[in-house]
């Protein structure tokens, strides 16, 4: 069974605070995503990663970095939280072989509010 | 995003029948997908649509046409736990995936 754990499912941070959002997968999946969901906006890439070490920004990546050290492990940066960045936080993987099981696999979700 | 529309919300009946459209840009296309949200919850993957033509999985079937840039998902006998938001992503370039902004679907009895 494909497991996405992202380490919080609730956050709540201040203002100007750093803040690290971590996701594991154990598919051995090359892809690994950052999207933030917000209501009628739906999903929006803020940071991709093909392999280790290896990122592309998505659409929203201002105020974020991210950092991918080992193959199973994508993390995502706020650099000084605002509270513009309030909103649900999903990590996704995908493999990149050409095999049956092409879809991106999602984590639980982490509901970051910034106060 | 690569302009990815889909309808913001859609009510039907229990066992009805529903079409959810979803359009997007055809450049560097690789894959649609359609993921199911129920509210406060992660997407799950429904149907995936690589070639021309109707996947059929149960009461779910996915069309696409690849020269329209245009799928739809089919959602029949609808139950009550259907009521759920429908993404249609698309993979661009084998790797990143872009989603629409979900159909909000409402099934009343």
């Amino acid at each position: 069974d494909v497991k996405v754990t992202q380490s919080s499912r609730y956050l709540v941070k201040r203002t100007g605070e750093k803040v690290f959002l971590e996701c594991v997968q154990d598919m051995d999946h090359e892809n690994m995503f950052w999207y933030r969901q917000d209501p009628g906006l739906g999903l929006r890439l803020i940071y991709f990663s093909y392999d280790v070490k290896m990122k592309e920004k998505g659409d929203i990546p201002e105020g974020y970095s991210v950092s991918r050290e080992k193959k199973e492990r994508f993390s995502l940066i706020l650099e000084s939280a605002s509270t513009n960045q309030t909103s649900m936080y999903l990590c996704a993987s995908s493999s990149s072989r050409m095999s049956e099981n092409t879809e991106a696999f999602f984590g639980q979700g982490t509901r970051l509010t910034v106060v | 995003g690569q302009n990815i529309d889909q309808p913001t919300e859609m009510t039907a009946t229990e066992g009805a029948i529903v079409q959810i459209n979803c359009t997007y840009q055809t450049s560097g296309f690789n894959g649609l997908f359609w993921y199911q949200q129920h509210a406060g919850e992660a997407p799950t993957f429904l149907s995936y649509n690589v070639l021309d033509g109707l996947e059929e999985k149960g009461r779910f079937s996915s069309f696409l046409s690849r020269s329209k840039g245009y799928s739809y998902l089919l959602l029949k006998e609808l139950q009550m736990k259907d009521s759920a938001s429908y993404l249609c992503a698309v993979r661009y370039n084998f790797n990143k995936f872009y989603f629409g902004s979900g159909t909000k679907l409402n099934v009343k009895p």
